[in-house]
């Protein structure tokens, strides 16, 4: 039973354009939303959250959107890097502790 | 300076034989965790420790026990090690498991091939 989802695994941009990568969740109890950058052999950086009280959250170049409503999250990456290409994980939380991941979005970003 | 550690980077051995992961944290924080990234990517959690003690124990078999000698460390060791034991295994810790806004911070991970 997947709780968080990841629906497109990869996603290529131009550089400078928009990125922007989705999540779906079916838990209507989660009320905390992180977004993790993973580069190949590290570990998961923490990028971004929202708490499930607001419905946006910006930080520099990144800005997570909540849809409580329909149970969707999105992470805008604007202007995208060549840098920011790596995998892309959403994960939410109920207030156990206990983080539940999507299967992760893989963004290109092209020069 | 690592926030997180673990060690080794990266880990082979033999099915049947036991081996034990190392993860350290130098952020103060109370909680640690293990989690397992398989070959399909999901990252999923496997133990969390606060205080050297347990609080999330995951359905993980038994031949998986986690140490936590003190608040800075939780180790993870493997008896009867199996094919499907191969994995990414990482470690994270956050300040505090309860309030809902508690962010995770993980160590670069855990290579484990079992052969």
């Amino acid at each position: 039973d997947q709780q968080v989802k990841q629906n497109s695994p990869s996603l290529s941009v131009q550089e400078g354009r928009i990125s922007i990568l989705n999540c779906d969740y079916t838990n209507s109890m989660f009320d905390y939303f992180l977004w993790y950058k993973k580069y190949p052999a590290e570990g998961p950086t923490f990028l971004i959250s929202i708490s499930s009280i607001k419905d946006k959250n910006e930080d520099g170049r990144f800005t997570v959107f909540l849809n409580k409503s329909a149970k969707h999250l999105s992470l805008h990456i604007v202007p995208s890097q060549p840098g920011d290409s790596a995998v892309y994980f959403c994960a939410a939380s109920g207030g156990t502790g206990k983080l539940i991941f999507g299967q992760g979005t893989t963004l290109q970003v092209k020069p | 300076d690592t926030a997180v550690s673990q060690t080794p980077k990266y880990l082979v051995t033999q099915m049947g034989n036991d081996k034990s992961i190392k993860c350290e944290q130098n952020l103060g924080h109370d909680t640690m965790y293990w989690y397992k990234q398989d070959s399909k990517k999901f990252l999923k959690i496997m133990f969390s420790y606060n205080n050297k003690e347990l609080i999330i124990n995951e359905t993980v078999p038994n031949r998986f026990s986690p140490k936590s000698p003190d608040k800075a460390h939780l180790n993870l060791h493997i008896n009867s090690l199996e094919l499907g034991d191969s994995a990414v295994y990482f470690c994270a810790s956050s300040q505090d498991p309860g309030p809902s806004t508690d962010t995770q911070y993980f160590g670069p991970g855990t290579r484990l091939t079992v052969l």
